[in-house]
């Protein structure tokens, strides 16, 4: 069975630009989240998608966006590159929604932006 | 004060080792997880726990909820669980939000 699949694996963008990040979760899995991951700050979470619906958000600014399609497919959206953005971003599907559903991460898109 | 700490962060030993890798958490959560990230980047979801102990293979993940603690243990360590091990709690308020520990480096010499 096919894993999740992020796209692209790397980036590079200008400050300025803006970008957006796909991620295929598992056949089946209906929740996608998103996180983010630096030497500095560690895994922090973006958000949460659940039925095409944001259900949890962390605290991230109004540039970073997220959605989710009708076949939980989800992207999210960084617009106004700046350098601190530059991160790998990892997803991850789970079956559904809540504490007993486990979660199986992409492999991460890595972001330079310059 | 970080609301998920790990210990240690930094972490050598040699093969066949018991390793032990705690979590402290300050806030209420639904479930803990335990990730394991290689080199490259990927990252492995090993355990999710909201009560006990689950074991799989060498791995033996524990949770003390009245203590909100848990530890991650390895038994019979070998190079290749070389990784860095990660600890994230699901809080039961704010919205479900997930926070993470900074994360434990293992290194397992030969």
């Amino acid at each position: 069975k096919a894993g999740v699949t992020q796209t692209p694996r790397y980036l590079i963008k200008t400050r300025g630009q803006q970008v957006t990040l796909s991620c295929s979760p598992i056949s089946g899995h209906r929740s996608v989240s998103w996180y983010q991951q630096t030497p500095g700050q560690g895994l922090q979470f973006l958000f949460e998608y659940f039925s095409e619906t944001q259900r949890n958000k962390g605290n991230f600014p109004g540039r970073f966006s997220g959605r989710q399609f009708s076949n939980s497919r989800s992207e999210m959206n960084v617009s106004t590159l700046e350098l601190g953005d530059s991160a790998l971003y990892l997803c991850a599907s789970s079956l559904s929604q809540g504490e007993g559903y486990g979660y199986t991460f992409g492999s991460g898109t890595r972001l330079t932006v310059v | 004060k970080n609301e998920v700490e790990q210990s240690p962060q930094n972490l050598t030993a040699q093969e066949g080792e018991f390793i032990t890798i705690n979590c402290s958490y300050s806030v209420g959560i639904s479930a803990l997880h335990w990730l394991q990230q290689h080199p490259g980047g990927g990252i492995v979801s090993l355990f999710m726990l909201s009560s006990g102990k689950k074991k799989h293979g060498r791995l033996i993940a524990t949770i003390n909820i009245q203590e909100k603690h848990s530890s991650l243990h390895i038994t019979a360590s070998h190079p290749r669980d070389s990784a860095v091990y990660i600890c994230a709690v699901r809080q039961n308020t704010n919205a479900g939000k997930s926070t993470f520990g900074d994360g434990t480096t293992l290194t397992v010499k030969p």
